[in-house]
């Protein structure tokens, strides 16, 4: 079962912010909200993570909805290095591989 | 520099042979995935490892198997059981903590020829 869904793909401008939406209705308490993306023939990188506050990093902002059932990854402005395709995921704090499940993710396409 | 080596990059499979694909990782983790990516699809579990001398089955475990004699190597074999081997490899690993980050290696291609 898939534990998050996100849109199959999304456009946005270069330099304009990109919000990235995760539906994640079944999350546990003790899930952590991971974002990873991922360049065509290579291994997908850490973008960033949150438990309940939302979190900036150098490469974007994480936003967490109160009752953790959603969250947006915010890039800030984006640039065409940022066309990627985005996972998001759900990190069970206890460890194991139950919490790491990826789905197809959202197929980010940046418009110069 | 630490991080996840995979070898090779690139390897060509007859049909009926087993391959082997390299994981080794230099970031003292405690645990390692194997996953499996078809063009255009998402990451599919393969194997995973929580310890050494231990692993588990994911969710597409039939055709492949591994072993976890280091911490540092985990490495994946694809066998002449697995009837559609062509696919992008990843391997990964984090430390066996709450909500870790999952570091990946750069991915092997294998075709069958």
């Amino acid at each position: 079962d898939a534990k998050t869904t996100q849109p199959n793909s999304m456009e946005s401008n270069e330099e304009e912010p990109v919000h990235l939406p995760c539906n994640h209705s079944t999350i546990s308490g003790t899930d952590y909200i991971h974002w990873y993306r991922q360049l065509p023939s290579q291994g997908p990188e850490y973008v960033i993570h949150g438990l309940t506050s939302n979190v900036n990093n150098r490469m974007a902002s994480l936003a967490i909805a109160e009752d953790r059932k959603s969250s947006t990854l915010i890039l800030h402005r984006a640039t065409l290095r940022d066309a990627a395709v985005y996972y998001c995921i759900l990190n069970y704090s206890g460890g194991g591989a139950d919490g790491l499940t990826f789905g197809k993710g959202t197929h980010l396409i940046i418009q110069p | 520099d630490g991080g996840i080596t995979q070898s090779p990059k690139y390897l060509f499979r007859k049909e009926g042979q087993n391959v082997t694909l390299s994981c080794e990782q230099n970031l003292n983790h405690d645990a390692m995935y194997w996953y499996r990516q078809d063009p255009g699809q998402g990451l599919r579990l393969i194997y995973y490892s929580q310890i050494v001398n231990d692993f588990q089955k994911g969710d597409i475990a039939e055709g492949y198997s591994v072993s976890r004699e280091k911490k540092e190597s985990f490495p994946l074999t694809v066998t002449s059981a697995q009837k559609n081997p062509t696919a992008f490899y990843l391997c990964a690993s984090n430390q066996y903590l709450s909500g870790n980050t999952i570091y990946f290696g750069e991915g092997s291609w294998l075709t069958v020829v």
